[in-house]
Parts: structure tokens; C-alpha cells; sequence
């Protein structure tokens, strides 16, 4: 069974500052997705990636994958205030159409 | 048209009422999903649909009976719900399966009473 855990779960850090934190999961997959949810909201789309290697960056946040040793980092440059959210990572089970989550990291980037 | 809408934003429901959920999405894609969250929780999901044909059903409840009428349109007909059920119900949409990301509606926020 395919689990997905992120390190921390919690976070509070200074603008300014910077911080990785990580998305690591129990089976093989080429597949892992990032998400951010501000509080009452839904889940929007932050980062695809694909392939072992994959790096992608959107302004403050990048994003990369590692499949052998089943870990995708999402690093954090000079964090704002407007970053304050819970950011989840999932994964798909390969030939399944089901994504796993993690439980979420909850950001809070203090003044 | 990139967005996925859901309807209502907000359903306060009594434990014998029936309702329905709506999802639509205008992006062409071929499966469509339903989660559930709970505050402070990731996404569970519930059901998928693939080319209009349910595939996956995550061993949910008979009082959550989900329809997919054509390939835009996602409905989660609602019966008898309980208290426990009061979440919020999130639709979400992929080109085909999950080789592409999931887009994820703004959902509703249901209150069983």
C-alpha cells in the first residue's frame, strides 16, 4: 500500500528566510504532484512533476523529484507572508487512477 | 474555459433531506473525482470516473450516490446523510487518469444538521 508522508507537518518561520521540506513515499512511482490550500479553500496546483530529476520553479517555490530514493523537496527562497498556507504532496499509484496525499504542511511565514 | 465550478458553495441539509452536488468542467477532460476533507485533513477520495463510466468507488457509504450524465458533468446525489458527513466536498477533473495533475473545483461546504 502506497504511503506519503511529509516532514514537518507544522512550520512557522521569519519572511526572509529560507526552508525545504519533504514529500517521501513508500513505492516506486514516476509521478508527484504539489499542491497549496489556503484555509476554506480548495486545492490548487502548484507542481507536476514527472520524471525522475524533474525540477520546476514559480517564483519563491521549487520543486524536485528524486524516484530511487522516493523524495520530492519543495524548497522555499526568501519567504513572504502571501506564502502562509498548507502545502500537500500526493502521489498516484501507477495504473491506478487514485491519488495518494500526504497529510500536509501547514506554513505559517511570520513578519 | 480552465476552471472547474461546483455548485452550491454552501448546502445545509437536515438527516432526512435529499440534495445533489454538482461539478462541471469545460476542459475536455476524461476522469472526474470526488473527496471528501475534513478540516484540517487531506482530500479522501471517494469516487472516480473514467469516460463516463464509474471506476473506482472507495467503499463509500450508499447515501452518497455519485452520476456522471455526460463528460462535463459530475452530480453526487446526497440521502440521509449524518452529521459526521458535514465536510467540505471537493470536484475534481484530469485529462486522463492521473499522467496529468488533478484540477480541483472550488467546492462545497456541506453542513448536515
Amino acid at each position: 500500500e502506497l504511503k506519503v508522508e511529509q516532514n514537518p507537518l507544522f512550520l512557522s518561520m521569519q519572511e526572509g528566510k529560507n526552508y525545504t521540506i519533504y514529500c517521501n513515499y513508500s513505492t516506486t512511482s514516476d509521478r508527484l504532484y504539489w499542491y497549496r490550500q489556503d484555509p476554506g479553500k480548495s486545492l490548487e496546483s502548484l507542481f507536476v512533476l514527472l520524471s525522475n530529476g524533474a525540477v520546476k520553479q514559480e517564483g519563491r517555490l521549487m520543486a524536485s523529484l528524486d524516484t530511487k530514493a522516493r523524495l520530492s523537496t519543495l524548497h522555499i527562497t526568501a519567504a513572504v507572508h502571501d506564502l502562509s498556507a498548507t502545502y500537500f504532496c500526493a502521489v498516484d499509484q501507477g495504473g491506478s487512477e487514485k491519488l495518494v496525499f500526504g497529510k500536509g504542511m501547514k506554513l505559517t511565514v511570520n513578519p | 474555459d480552465t476552471e472547474v465550478t461546483q455548485t452550491p458553495k454552501h448546502l445545509v441539509m437536515g438527516m432526512t433531506n435529499k440534495k445533489s452536488l454538482k461539478c462541471e468542467q469545460h476542459m475536455g477532460h476524461r476522469a472526474m473525482y470526488w473527496y471528501k476533507q475534513k478540516a484540517k485533513k487531506p482530500p479522501e477520495l471517494m469516487f472516480v470516473y473514467s469516460y463516463e463510466k464509474l471506476s473506482i468507488n472507495e467503499s463509500v457509504p450508499s447515501r452518497f450516490s455519485p452520476e456522471c450524465p455526460n463528460s462535463s458533468l459530475l452530480n453526487l446525489h446526497l440521502h440521509a446523510l449524518q452529521p459526521e458527513d458535514s465536510a467540505l466536498y471537493l470536484c475534481a477533473s484530469s485529462p486522463w487518469g492521473l499522467s496529468y495533475e488533478q484540477y480541483f473545483g472550488p467546492g462545497t461546504r456541506l453542513t448536515v444538521t
